[in-house]
């Protein structure tokens, strides 16, 4: 199965601060990444698609990009409810893998 | 509105059994692949398997191949996960999600809790 390495497992951030989040695949993925966050006990939510397509309703402070191995997440102005845990999926090749995950919390 | 909501979960000894429905609203069910995901507690999600519109072709995680079962009612619009075998791992939330255009989840039920414990 791919592994999908995300960095870093947590980060501290300000509202405000740009924040970036990396996934490295363990081999190509093309472009069929996925990113969401979740909150305690909720259901997760679609960010991004297909590495850089932002989900409907998303707010375009969230971009993603890459392709094959390494893709990146950014926040560019961080809000208050961007504070979250945020995966990346790989879907394509099964079985589709998750990263570990990144909780970002509030410095 | 998209709507998944599941049921089924409860606790179960190791070896046990359950069956998890998902019901599915608000758009034509027969159109879309449909999949599984888990979260222990406190971890992170994993892919469990997936279903295509007709049922025909089904793929799973190794770890539940050969225990699991993945199955859907396009007439009920209902998903299903025949869970067997349960061993302690298996323990977490279950979510029923609608695949996109391609494999990834904009809707997600607010999943059901499996429990493997004697």
């Amino acid at each position: 199965a791919i592994q999908i390495t995300q960095s870093p497992s947590s980060l501290s951030a300000s509202t405000g601060d740009r924040v970036t989040i990396t996934c490295r695949a363990s081999q190509g993925v093309n472009s069929y990444l996925a990113w969401y966050h979740q909150k305690p006990g909720r259901a997760p939510k679609l960010l991004i698609y297909g590495a850089s397509t932002l989900e409907s309703g998303v707010p375009s402070r969230f971009s993603g990009s890459g392709s094959g191995t390494d893709f990146t997440l950014t926040i560019s102005c961080l809000q208050s409810e961007d504070f979250a845990t945020y995966y990346c999926q790989q879907y394509y090749i099964y079985p589709w893998t998750f990263g570990q995950g990144t909780k970002v919390e509030i410095k | 509105e998209v709507q998944l909501v599941e049921s089924g979960g409860g606790l179960v000894q190791p070896g046990g059994s359950l069956r998890l429905s998902c019901a599915a609203s608000g758009f034509t069910f027969s159109y879309y692949w449909m999949s599984w995901v888990r979260q222990a507690p406190g971890k992170g999600l994993e892919w469990v398997a997936n279903i295509k519109q007709d049922g025909s072709e089904m793929h799973y995680v190794d770890s539940v191949k050969g225990r699991f079962t993945i199955s859907r009612d396009n007439a009920k619009n209902s998903l299903f996960l025949q869970i067997n075998s349960l061993r302690a791992e298996d323990t977490a939330v279950y979510y029923c999600a609608r695949d996109g255009t391609g494999s990834y989840y904009a809707y997600w039920g607010q999943g059901t809790l499996v429990t493997v414990s004697s």
